[in-house]
């Protein structure tokens, strides 16, 4: 079974700081990987995905992820955070194989960005 | 091209009651999936359906189900409510059918049981 652990439930950054928020994996073989992000009251929004190739990912908004296998990580990045990234934050795997198990995407709890301004 | 539509956006139900909540996808996707978010065990996956055919199903019990009709649009069902039902209920869409394909959630049904 696969499972996300996002490390810090809360992440506090000054505007115009880079940020980063974490994410540890566990899946049998390769995953692909995506990062989504959820405002108050909505849905979740696609930020990115890593399936396979350079291990630098880059997605909406001016974020990216690195995506390490040693480490089985796969960290959300900015350069410089704005005021209104403040969300929580969700990264989510599902394994590389097709059958039954690869149409669940599982989830990390999720971590919540402040950007102090 | 418009979005993921969940409705009803909220709805307040009595334990023992049954719910329906709908979903309709972005066009041209044919994937559909349900998710339960609460805030004690977040984001839960129910079952994932495609060409009306469900692939996946999570761990919940046999009072959730769902169905997905020929135009994609798709029903999730919880007979004999209960208050741990209480949760944002999130449908997604995808364009292709492989675990490469990105997820587009709609807004949620926030479902409270009283």
């Amino acid at each position: 079974a696969q499972s996300v652990a996002q490390p810090e439930d809360q992440v506090n950054v000054a505007e115009g700081n880079p940020l980063t928020v974490k994410c540890t994996y566990s899946v049998s073989g390769n995953p692909y990987l995506f990062w989504y992000v959820q405002y108050p009251n909505r849905g979740l929004q696609f930020l990115l995905k890593y399936i396979t190739g350079d291990n630098l990912v880059k997605g909406s908004y001016g974020f990216e992820a690195e995506f390490n296998k040693s480490q089985t990580s796969f960290h959300l990045k900015k350069p410089s955070a704005l005021v209104s990234d403040s969300a929580l934050y969700f990264c989510a795997v599902r394994p590389l194989y097709s059958g039954a198990g690869s149409y669940q995407l599982t989830f990390g709890k999720g971590t919540k960005l402040s950007v102090i301004p | 091209k418009a979005g993921v539509t969940q409705t009803p956006r909220y709805l307040i139900k009595t334990r023992g009651q049954q719910v329906t909540l709908s979903c309709s996808p972005i066009s041209g996707h044919r994937s559909v999936s349900w998710y339960q978010q609460t805030p004690g065990q977040g984001l839960q996956f129910l079952f994932e359906y495609f060409s009306e055919t469900q692939r996946n199903k999570g761990n919940f019990p046999g009072r959730f189900s769902g169905r997905q009709f020929s135009n994609s649009r798709s029903e999730m069902n919880v007979s004999t409510l209960e208050l741990g039902d209480s949760a944002l209920y999130l449908c997604a869409s995808s364009l292709g059918q492989g675990p490469d394909s990105p997820l587009h959630f709609g807004n949620g049904t926030r479902l409270t049981v009283t």
